[in-house]
């Protein structure tokens, strides 16, 4: 079955330490998809980002950086010179692909980061 | 703007009470998904539907019920017979299986029994 682990509940930092935060996945499916989303206190889930099971490739966008990396299953994500606003409760999420998939997103337990002045 | 509607943003509930919540979507997307959100347990799913008139049970579909009358639809109720409703519901749309896209959230419900 198909499951994801943030084993880190929490996380607090200072102003412009770098972070990051762990996720591990499991699958029996070769093709599957792996997502970031962040969850302001408003609510609202926000998409950061999308990796498919064939791109080992890291990705940056700006401060935020994505490492993939198949052989541990972990697709970990990085946050360079943190700022307030960046506080929040992330989510890392995986979906089975391929034939015969259902759609679902599974979801991990969320990591709230917290970014002191 | 496309986009996902949630309504109302906090609802209250007596004991024994149903309640609906409502999804819309004008996004037209074919997958249409409920989640709840407790503290502490991330999001777990409640039900889905992948077409019209066609829906299948989440993790936890266990005192919810749900309808796909419409595609734009997604209504969502807690029955009295779920236990502790008491949670943050996010209604989620996605274009369907096979295609592997994420995501569209709705800004969420919170739901409270009072």
């Amino acid at each position: 079955a198909q499951k994801v682990t943030q084993a880190q509940t929490e996380i607090s930092v200072v102003e412009k330490e770098d972070v990051t935060l762990d996720c591990v996945y499991e699958t029996r499916d070769t093709t599957y998809y792996l997502f970031w989303y962040k969850q302001p206190p408003s609510g609202e889930l926000v998409f950061l980002i999308r990796r498919n099971s064939f791109d080992e490739q890291n990705e940056i966008s700006g401060r935020y950086s994505w490492n993939f990396q198949k052989s541990t299953s972990s697709f970990n994500f990085t946050i360079t010179a943190s700022q307030v606003v960046d506080s929040a409760v992330y989510f890392c999420a995986l979906r089975e692909g391929g034939s015969g998939n259902t759609g679902k997103l599974i979801f991990g337990q969320g990591t709230t980061l917290q970014v002191k002045p | 703007d496309g986009g996902i509607t949630q309504s109302p943003k906090y609802l209250f509930r007596k004991e024994g009470q149903n309640v609906t919540l409502s999804c819309e979507q004008n996004l037209n997307h074919d997958a249409m998904y409920w989640y709840r959100q407790d503290p502490g347990q991330g999001l777990r799913l409640i039900y889905y539907s992948q077409i019209v008139n066609d829906f299948q049970k989440g993790d936890i579909a266990e005192g919810y019920s749900v309808s796909r009358e419409k595609k734009e639809s997604f209504p969502l109720t807690v029955t009295s017979a779920q236990k502790n409703p008491t949670a943050f519901y996010l209604c989620a749309t996605g274009r369907g299986p096979g295609q592997g896209r994420g995501y569209t959230f709705g800004s969420g419900t919170r739901l409270t029994v009072v």
